[in-house]
């Protein structure tokens, strides 16, 4: 079965800080990848598809990179509004459903 | 505008079931395939199952497999979620999710319900 990695577990940034996230998949997965960011008791929100493709409405702040097994959620300068959690979710690849990595926390430094 | 409403959620015994519920409003709910997305508490997100526009493929998790069943109606704009044979470790917000498009694969998910809890304790 495929499988999802993402690092760090957890980042202590401060605001203006460059973020980058990377989430690794245990096979190849195309661009197949999703970015999300959720904040306590919230849904998840969706900001980049196919690797590397905004959401429309989501910052230009946030990019996203990578293909194959490695990608990367980069966010240029961080915002107060940033701090969060953030996953990453593989699709249309090799088995019906989707699979999110464990998620990676965004705390204030 | 999209609007994604969970109901249903609540606390049951090891061994129960639940039905959960998702009323979709602000698009043409008949063109999308929709999914099921769980969070445990303090836990990280677990997709559960899917189906597509026409209910005519229909995934689930292995961890859900023969206990739950995804099901829609078009006429109603609604999803839903038998849950069977429910267990402590299915204890989770339940999430209703959009999926990009309608057809037979599972994408990415543009559009998430505010989430219903359910809780398995005796």
């Amino acid at each position: 079965d495929i499988q999802m990695t993402q690092s760090p577990s957890t980042l202590s940034a401060s605001v203006g800080d460059r973020v980058t996230i990377t989430c690794r998949a245990s096979q190849s997965i195309s661009s197949w990848l999703a970015w999300y960011q959720q904040k306590p008791g919230k849904a998840p929100k969706l900001l980049i598809y196919k690797a590397s493709s905004l959401e429309s409405g989501v910052p230009s702040r946030f990019s996203g990179s990578g293909s194959g097994t490695e990608f990367t959620l980069t966010i240029s300068s961080l915002q107060p509004d940033d701090f969060a959690t953030y996953y990453c979710q593989q699709y249309n690849s090799y088995s019906p459903g989707a699979l999110f990595g464990q998620g990676t926390k965004v705390e204030i430094k | 505008e999209v609007q994604l409403v969970e109901s249903g959620g609540g606390l049951v015994k090891p061994g129960g079931s639940l039905r959960l519920s998702c009323a979709a409003s602000g698009f043409t709910f008949s063109s999308y395939s929709m999914n099921w997305v769980r969070q445990a508490p303090g836990k990280g997100l677990e997709w559960v199952s899917s189906i597509s526009s026409s209910s005519s493929y229909i995934y689930y998790a292995d961890s859900v497999k023969g206990r739950f069943t995804i099901s829609r109606d078009n006429a109603k704009n609604s999803l839903y979620l038998q849950m069977n044979s429910l267990r402590a470790e299915d204890t989770a917000v339940y999430y209703c999710a959009r999926d990009f498009h309608g057809g037979k694969e599972t994408y990415y998910f543009d559009y998430w319900g505010q989430g219903t809890l359910v809780t398995v304790s005796s």
